[in-house]
C-alpha cells in the first residue's frame, strides 16, 4: 500500500539547515508528485513545496530563497533542505503524495506521520 | 497568496447530530476547494476535493459545497469516529494554502 515516512532530526540550532528525508513506497516517484508541508503547532498546514514526476520542482515563494527539495528515484526518496532556521520554523514536517488531477494544482491524497522539527539552541 | 478562512475554530456535536464547516477564500478558487481531517496517531486523510467529489472511501455522509469563494463541508449523522479536526485547502492556484483548522468535539 501508499506509505510516505519523515526521517530527520528532532532538533535544529537556529540560522543552521534543516535536512530531512521521505521515503516512499507503494507507488513511484516518477509517476506522482510528492510535496513537503509543514504545520507549526496550533496553527494550519503551510505548503512548502513540491517534486512533480518529472523532475521539476516548485516552491513556495515564502521559502523559495533558503528551500531546496530533490529526489533519488533509485532509492524512493525525496529530500528537503531548508537554511538558516529561526525559531518560527518550529513544526510538523509532512511529505505528502500529491493526487493526480487534470489542474496543475492538486490536493494530497496520501501523507506521512510527520517529523516533529524544533528550532532552539 | 489565496487566504483561507475556516469557521467556527471549534465545534461541539453530539454522536447522531448534522454539523456544517465553512470556508471562505479571499478571491475566487472556481471549485477547487478540498477537505482534509485530521486524528491523533493516523495520517491526515483527504475526505473531499473538487469541492464535492469524495475521496475514495470516504463515507457518503460527509459532502462538500460551494464554488467562488465560499464552501461548506457537512457531516450527517455525526459517528464517533468523526470528532477530529477538519482543514479547508484550495488547489486551484500556487501556493497552496489551508486554512487553520475547526476541533469537532463530543459534546
Amino acid at each position: 500500500q501508499v506509505q510516505l515516512k519523515e526521517s530527520g532530526p528532532g532538533l535544529v540550532q537556529p540560522s543552521e539547515t534543516l535536512s530531512l528525508t521521505c521515503t516512499v513506497s507503494g507507488f513511484s516517484l516518477t509517476s506522482y508528485s510528492v510535496s513537503w508541508v509543514r504545520q507549526p503547532s496550533g496553527k494550519g498546514p503551510e505548503w512548502m513545496g513540491r517534486m512533480w514526476y518529472d523532475g521539476d520542482t516548485a516552491y513556495n515563494s515564502a521559502l523559495k530563497s533558503r528551500l531546496s527539495i530533490s529526489r533519488d528515484t533509485s532509492k524512493n526518496q525525496v529530500f528537503l533542505k531548508m537554511n538558516s532556521l529561526q525559531t518560527d520554523d518550529t513544526g510538523t514536517y509532512y511529505c505528502t503524495r500529491d493526487r493526480p488531477l487534470t489542474t496543475v494544482a492538486t490536493p494530497f491524497d496520501y501523507w506521512g506521520q510527520g517529523v516533529m522539527v524544533t528550532v532552539s539552541s | 497568496d489565496v487566504q483561507m478562512t475556516q469557521s467556527p475554530s471549534y465545534l461541539a456535536a453530539s454522536p447522531g447530530e448534522s454539523v456544517s464547516i465553512s470556508c471562505k477564500a479571499s478571491k475566487s478558487i472556481n471549485t477547487y476547494l478540498a477537505w482534509y481531517q485530521e486524528k491523533p496517531g493516523k495520517t491526515n486523510k483527504l475526505l473531499i476535493y473538487s469541492g464535492s467529489t469524495l475521496q475514495s472511501g470516504t463515507p457518503s455522509r460527509f459532502s462538500g459545497s460551494g464554488s467562488g469563494t465560499d464552501f461548506t463541508l457537512t457531516i450527517r449523522s455525526l459517528e464517533p469516529e468523526d470528532f477530529a479536526v477538519y482543514y479547508c485547502q484550495q488547489h486551484n492556484e500556487y501556493p497552496l494554502t489551508f486554512g487553520s483548522g475547526t476541533k469537532l468535539e463530543i459534546k
